[in-house]
């Protein structure tokens, strides 16, 4: 049984690029979870998805940021036109059911994207 | 809104000593807690977990962590530090609403461990 997989696992991207971040969940895992982590930070919610619906992007910022978890294939966090500031690892977690759901999730090892 | 504070950002013993990594959480609800490992360049590796069961929680490596509800406190502790302890520590809350939890991480402690 696979981990959570995210890919790439590095990403470099020049200064008005669009990053694309794809993350698959475990097996029969139908929420996910995207954490960003700014340097020497902690973890930092971002959006919480089940299958082809947002359930809470209280953490997304309002402009160049998206998320989405379609019917087949991973969930994408898409951003636009990435400054310097977007710099971060970028994690996410699938568990199999939304409450309580951080008893039984996992996470995945991480998207670095530099932006230069 | 829950929250969680780790007491020191960086935290060093010497190998073979004790080490206490702490952690108080803020919830008006009853919690459940978790700490985490990360190795550098590395995703999450959960430790161990609090989920109203027992309030002394054993996990990986050696680690347990102890539920102090008077305290409001979930501090991570290992009788004997080993090298390969050497990494960051993250304490996380989550409280259930409704079936839309998040998890609120604390800003981490960097444990340093002296040959």
């Amino acid at each position: 049984n696979a981990g959570v997989m995210q890919n790439p696992r590095h990403l470099v991207r020049r200064r008005g690029q669009e990053a694309r971040l794809r993350c698959s969940p475990m097996k029969g895992h139908s929420h996910v979870y995207w954490y960003r982590q700014l340097p020497e930070e902690g973890l930092k919610f971002m959006v919480y998805l089940q299958k082809e619906n947002i359930i809470d992007e209280s953490g997304m910022p309002k402009e160049r940021f998206s998320a989405e978890f379609p019917k087949e294939g991973p969930s994408i966090l898409r951003i636009q036109q990435v400054v310097r500031g977007d710099s971060a690892a970028y994690f996410c977690a699938s568990s199999p059911r939304g409450r309580g759901a951080f008893t039984e999730a996992f996470f995945g090892q991480g998207t670095r994207l530099t932006v230069v | 809104a829950q929250s969680v504070t780790q007491l020191g950002s960086h935290v060093s013993v010497s190998e073979g000593a004790l080490v206490l990594l702490r952690c108080n959480y803020s919830s008006s609800v009853p919690p459940y807690l978790f700490w985490y490992v990360q190795y550098p360049n590395q995703g999450l590796q959960l430790l161990l977990k609090y989920t109203s069961a027992a309030t002394l929680v054993k996990g990986i490596n050696g680690f347990e962590a102890e539920f102090k509800k008077s305290e409001t406190s979930f501090h991570l502790t290992k009788p004997s530090a080993h090298m390969s302890d050497a990494a960051e520590y993250f304490c996380a809350v989550s409280v259930s609403n409704f079936g839309n939890e998040k998890l609120t991480f604390g800003t981490g402690t960097r444990l340093t461990i002296i040959p």
